[in-house]
């Protein structure tokens, strides 16, 4: 079963516009990370954020967690082409990681 | 540093066959991953080693079996490749369990 799951599937905008990607949880968790995968390629990471926090920010990333909820969400502002990916969102709950679905991402330029 | 190598990067196998799966790190990591990424889904957890010396099961462990050749090494064995496990498989590392982890680029596997 999987943890974390990505809203929305996918996600095509223009350059310049912002791009907003929820993912919902659904046990405790230590810390949620974020990931990016480019086509065919392994996973970057991108920010991590613990339990403890509420937002977090990695230059035009920003990210939310509201354990309340069990959700958390990625910001990217002023997307350009090159943000082009798929993003997974990572939970972190004992000291097994379990990554959801991902949302695809578009920029179209 | 080279991070995480994985070798190889493209496989094609028959029902049946037998394979490793190899990844080295070069970051003096302590836990190190295999996962398996089916088209549209994300990542599901193969095995894990939280240390030298110790293996654990992951999410979805049947038809493979893992060894911790040492800090460095992490391989994957398919004793008895099914067209089920078709996939890329992803190796990953991290400095300890709750770290940040580092991927390779993976290994395209298909069994025909």
């Amino acid at each position: 079963s999987q943890q974390g799951e990505e809203d929305p599937q996918a996600l095509s905008i223009q350059e310049g516009e912002n791009a907003t990607m929820n993912c919902s949880y659904k046990t405790s968790i230590n810390n949620l990370q974020w990931y990016r995968q480019n086509s065919g390629r392994g996973l970057v990471h991108l920010i991590l954020i613990r339990s403890n926090e509420r937002e977090k920010h990695s230059g035009r990333l920003r990210v939310t967690l509201d354990t309340s909820k069990k959700s958390s969400s990625l910001l990217i502002t002023a997307s350009r082409a090159a943000d082009t990916a798929s993003y997974f969102c990572a939970t972190l709950g004992g000291f097994k990681t379990i990554f959801g679905a991902g949302t695809r991402l578009f920029v179209k330029a | 540093n080279a991070g995480v190598t994985q070798t190889p990067k493209f496989q094609v196998l028959k029902t049946g066959q037998s394979m490793t799966l190899q990844c080295a790190q070069d970051m003096n990591h302590n836990s190190m991953y295999w996962y398996r990424q089916d088209p549209g889904m994300g990542l599901r957890l193969i095995y894990y080693s939280a240390s030298e010396g110790t293996t654990d099961k992951g999410e979805v462990p049947n038809g493979y079996n893992v060894s911790r050749l040492n800090k460095r090494e992490f391989s994957l064995r398919l004793e008895s490749a099914a067209p089920s496990q078709t996939s890329v498989y992803f190796c990953a590392s991290s400095e300890s369990q709750i770290g940040t982890q580092y991927f390779g680029p993976g290994t395209r596997l298909t069994v025909l």
